[in-house]
């Protein structure tokens, strides 16, 4: 597998579940992220980790929580979400620390409340 | 927060014209990006622009980063069908932290619509 890939592509769930997404990158890149893109709206991001660490938390309300265990893996769990939580949720990579290089991004997991 | 303007927020063009569209910002970016998305997946990055001042091609699309670092477009010449999607401008600038830590603002986007 090549680029940044993530699962599932789509998912329903009900406000009493808990899920996860994953991301996984294979680029070697040092930088990942959660963005939302919600109709009409800019891409918002969600969370930033650099090495591993997490440098951004853009008021992200608490029912999602992001996990990144090694600089390959990245997963945004979720629990008692709200319908208008329904969204494109996408991640991307980035190496930060070879010079500045745009985005690679994920191919993204249309997530629908119910 | 940043913002970035931009326009149009759609446009629908017959197939073989060109198309121009462009962003704004009051803010300074070191970095213009330009990304397309398909339905159903992520933007892919098409140009990027490192200096002021500096015009890149990538084919048939050409961008230019603005002498002011505050505004880029993007042209793309004889359209053709598989054009259609959503073309985004992002702005990348060092964040609040410093260091390594960057933040990509993105414009809403401008729907191309390609009528054969």
């Amino acid at each position: 597998e090549t680029g940044v890939t993530q699962t599932p592509r789509h998912l329903v769930m009900g406000m009493t579940n808990k899920k996860s997404l994953k991301c996984e990158q294979h680029l070697g890149h040092n930088a990942m992220y959660w963005y939302k893109q919600s109709a009409k709206k800019p891409l918002e991001l969600m969370f930033v980790y650099n090495f591993k660490e997490q440098t951004e938390n853009n008021s992200v309300p608490s029912r999602f929580s992001p996990e990144c265990p090694n600089s390959s893996h990245l997963f945004l769990h979720l629990h008692t979400l709200q319908p208008e939580d329904s969204a494109l949720y996408l991640c991307a990579s980035s190496q930060v620390d070879r010079g500045v290089h745009g985005y690679t991004f994920g191919s993204g997991t249309r997530l629908t409340v119910v | 927060g940043q913002q970035l303007n931009q326009s149009p927020q759609s446009m629908f063009i017959q197939e073989g014209e060109d198309v121009s569209m462009n962003c704004t910002s009051s803010s300074i970016f070191n970095t213009w990006l330009w990304y397309k998305q398909d339905p159903g997946e992520g933007p892919v990055l098409l140009i990027a622009l490192y200096k002021a001042g500096e015009l890149t091609s990538n084919g048939r699309l050409t961008a230019q980063f603005g002498i002011t670092r505050k505004d880029s477009f993007l042209n793309i010449s004889a359209s053709i069908p598989s054009d259609v999607g959503i073309y985004f401008c992002a702005g990348l600038q060092r964040g609040v932290s410093g260091g390594s830590n960057y933040k990509l603002t993105f414009g809403k986007g401008t729907l191309l619509t390609v009528n054969p």
